[in-house]
């Protein structure tokens, strides 16, 4: 199947830093999806884009879907402690029926 | 907003043991899925299912069957638990195939001792 590299696999920064963190495909995808999860939590959306060239921001999120439409970054700016988790990037089969995942970035902010 | 609750939030069974974990989304969604996620392994689907009464086998479906009887439940089942499926169990929901968008429940953290 299609697998999604995702890269850093993690991060250790001081809080205030910017963050940024990507997501490549050897196969194309028409939609990024960037989700964050919290220890013991389900991931929660935090931005989907649809269009090759898109940037989309979230407050201090901002996610680009690549031109090529293989490859999307995430950039959280201004990093804060409750920003730690683990961030990952998905896109949908051509039919949809499925999702695939990235391994994950895992972030730890220092206060 | 989109919710998706998981019967669950921590499971501790012994093998052999019959296992339900539910699934329920309150927003008329079509499809729903199962994943299991392990340290270094990411999120691994399961099973998803398009349709009530319609189920496709995901990357993993050994060891597991699904039911969905209704369209805002989709119920995972582990015939006779082993001890390699602990784990934390996701179930997710999309509108539909022209949506992309999918919703995450919280997660069931299942032990098998």
């Amino acid at each position: 199947g299609q697998q999604l590299n995702q890269s850093p696999q993690s991060m250790f920064i001081q809080e205030g830093e910017d963050v940024s963190m990507n997501c490549t495909s050897s196969s194309i995808f028409n939609t990024w999806l960037w989700y964050k999860q919290d220890p013991g939590e389900g991931p929660v959306l935090l931005i989907a884009l649809y269009k090759a060239g898109e940037l989309t921001s979230n407050g201090r999120l901002t996610a680009q879907f690549g031109i090529t439409r293989k490859d999307s970054f995430l950039n959280i700016s201004a990093s804060i402690p409750s920003d730690v988790g683990i961030y990952f990037c998905a896109g949908p089969s051509y039919n949809f029926n499925k999702f695939y995942f990235g391994s994950g970035t895992k972030l730890n902010v220092k206060p | 907003d989109v919710k998706v609750t998981q019967s669950s939030r921590y499971l501790v069974k012994r093998t052999g043991e019959k296992v339900f974990l539910e699934c329920v989304q309150d927003m008329d969604h079509e499809n729903m899925f199962w994943y299991r996620q392990d340290p270094g392994l990411g999120l691994r689907l399961i099973y998803f299912s398009y349709d009530v009464k319609m189920k496709e086998k995901g990357d993993i479906p050994e060891g597991y069957s699904v039911s969905r009887e209704k369209k805002e439940r989709f119920s995972l089942i582990l015939e006779s638990a082993s001890t390699n499926q602990t784990s934390m169990y996701l179930c997710a929901s999309i509108r539909g195939i022209e949506y992309n968008e999918q919703f995450f429940g919280p997660g069931t953290r299942l032990t098998v001792l």
